[in-house]
């Protein structure tokens, strides 16, 4: 069965460090996301992607935040100078027009 | 207040019994997600519905559009079936979730 991949599975940064954090939709799907889980708290959502162009943020999402997809296959998200409040789990999901989101298992990245 | 909440958020059970989990939302939606994060982390999308009824196995997922309220059911619970249930309301490509319903079966 097609999945969502994402690396890497673990990264620890010092702060104010750049961090992307790439993910692997599956193919033939058209709309990504972007996700975060701080330890102990609930999912939030960050921002959606479709057609090559953002299609929602949440406040969450401010400048030191970007995606990209370079290419036909992955699904990059940017961190430009990391925060300790920024260590948390993100996870990467896609869906087909119409479906349901699929996750990835995600990123857990540590802040120090 | 909550735009997403979830009801209870601790929930133990013994291996056979009916669960119950509700979900109530203030935000429009045009789809109603439940979710189930595993201990290890990894979130899996059980439905998603925009009316009525859907059922997958033992897991049965109803909503009421009209009272923005949700529920999923899992019939003959099993200790597999513990994990976090998250409840996701999803409008023009933005979801706001709720915190979850930590479920545990003993066996």
């Amino acid at each position: 069965e097609p999945e969502v991949t994402q690396t890497p599975s673990h990264q620890v940064t010092q702060m104010g460090q750049e961090v992307i954090l790439r993910c692997v939709p599956i193919s033939n799907h058209l709309y990504f996301y972007w996700y975060r889980q701080i330890l102990g708290q609930k999912v939030e959502f960050l921002v959606s992607f479709y057609n090559n162009e953002i299609s929602e943020k949440s406040e969450i999402f401010d400048d030191q935040f970007s995606v990209e997809r370079p290419d036909g296959s992955n699904f990059t998200l940017k961190i430009r100078s990391t925060k300790l409040e920024d260590s948390a789990m993100y996870f990467c999901a896609s869906r087909t027009n119409g479906g349901t989101q699929y996750f990835g298992p995600g990123t857990r990245l540590l802040v120090l | 207040k909550n735009e997403v909440e979830q009801s209870p958020q601790n929930l133990t059970a013994q291996e056979g019994e009916f669960i119950t989990i509700n979900c109530s939302y203030s935000v429009g939606i045009s789809a109603l997600h439940w979710l189930q994060q595993h201990p290890g982390g990894g979130i899996v999308s059980l439905f998603m519905l925009s009316s009525g009824k859907k059922k997958h196995g033992r897991l049965i997922a109803t909503i009421n559009i009209q009272e923005k309220h949700s529920s999923l059911h899992i019939t003959a619970s099993h200790p597999r079936d513990s994990a976090v249930y998250i409840c996701a309301a999803y409008n023009n490509n933005d979801m706001r979730f709720g915190a979850g319903t930590r479920l545990t079966v003993k066996p």
